[in-house]
């Protein structure tokens, strides 16, 4: 069935530093949803990306679809500490579901 | 406007008894989505529900797993004879409208369960 892969797994930067994840999916996307989980906490719903090539920004963070709709990413400038947990993409499998990238799990030195 | 609520935080159960997790959806949502996650990992699909029907169970294990979304009341995942490796955190997931994947999933605050 269709996979989202999310890199990189892990990622430390300094406080200030940009951030980047990226996701890739084997098949063209109808959408894709982005997510935020804190540690011990539960994915919160951050955007959602419908069009070919789009571009969403919501402060800090900038959000891509890819033109193909086949892949996506998720940048973040200036780190701040409340940026730190795991960042998901997830992307429909089929009409009922949707499937997550393994996620991409931010920290930050202060 | 109570978000999804799932109870209980953290359950534990010893190998081979029972698990119960209940989920009422935010108000308004038809959709009832259950996943799974183990510890440094994703989220991994396990069903979804719409009122007293299983729409998708394609990631549910074939034996001790069921899940159900009654009339009146929660879903309620169920896991039967639990061992060691049902130990993750297991979250709930409601949308409105259409529901995904076309609309953003709520998630629960998850149920924690450890195996001892």
């Amino acid at each position: 069935g269709q996979q989202v892969m999310q890199i990189p797994q892990y990622q430390h930067v300094q406080e200030g530093e940009d951030f980047t994840t990226y996701c890739n999916s084997s098949t063209t996307l109808s959408n894709i949803q982005w997510y935020k989980q804190r540690p011990g906490g539960h994915p919160v719903f951050l955007i959602q990306l419908v069009k070919s090539g789009e571009v969403k920004k919501q402060k800090r963070l900038t959000f891509q679809f890819g033109e193909a709709k086949k892949n996506s990413s998720l940048h973040i400038t200036a780190t701040q500490t409340t940026d730190v947990g795991t960042y998901f993409c997830a992307g429909p499998q089929g009409a009922q579901k949707l499937v997550f990238g393994q996620g991409t799990r931010l920290t930050i030195n202060p | 406007n109570a978000g999804v609520m799932q109870n209980p935080r953290h359950l534990v159960r010893r190998r081979g008894q029972e698990a119960r997790l209940r989920c009422s959806p935010m108000k308004g949502h038809s959709h009832v989505y259950w996943y799974r996650q183990l510890p440094e990992e994703g989220l991994k699909f396990m069903v979804y529900l719409q009122k007293e029907n299983i729409i998708d169970e394609s990631g549910m294990p074939k034996e001790r797993f069921s899940a159900e979304f009654p009339k009146e009341g929660p879903s309620i995942l169920r896991i039967q004879q639990v061992v060691r490796g049902d130990s993750a955190a297991y979250f709930c997931a409601s949308s409105p409208g259409q529901g995904a994947p076309n609309s953003p999933l709520h998630f629960g605050n998850g149920t924690r369960l450890t195996v001892t």
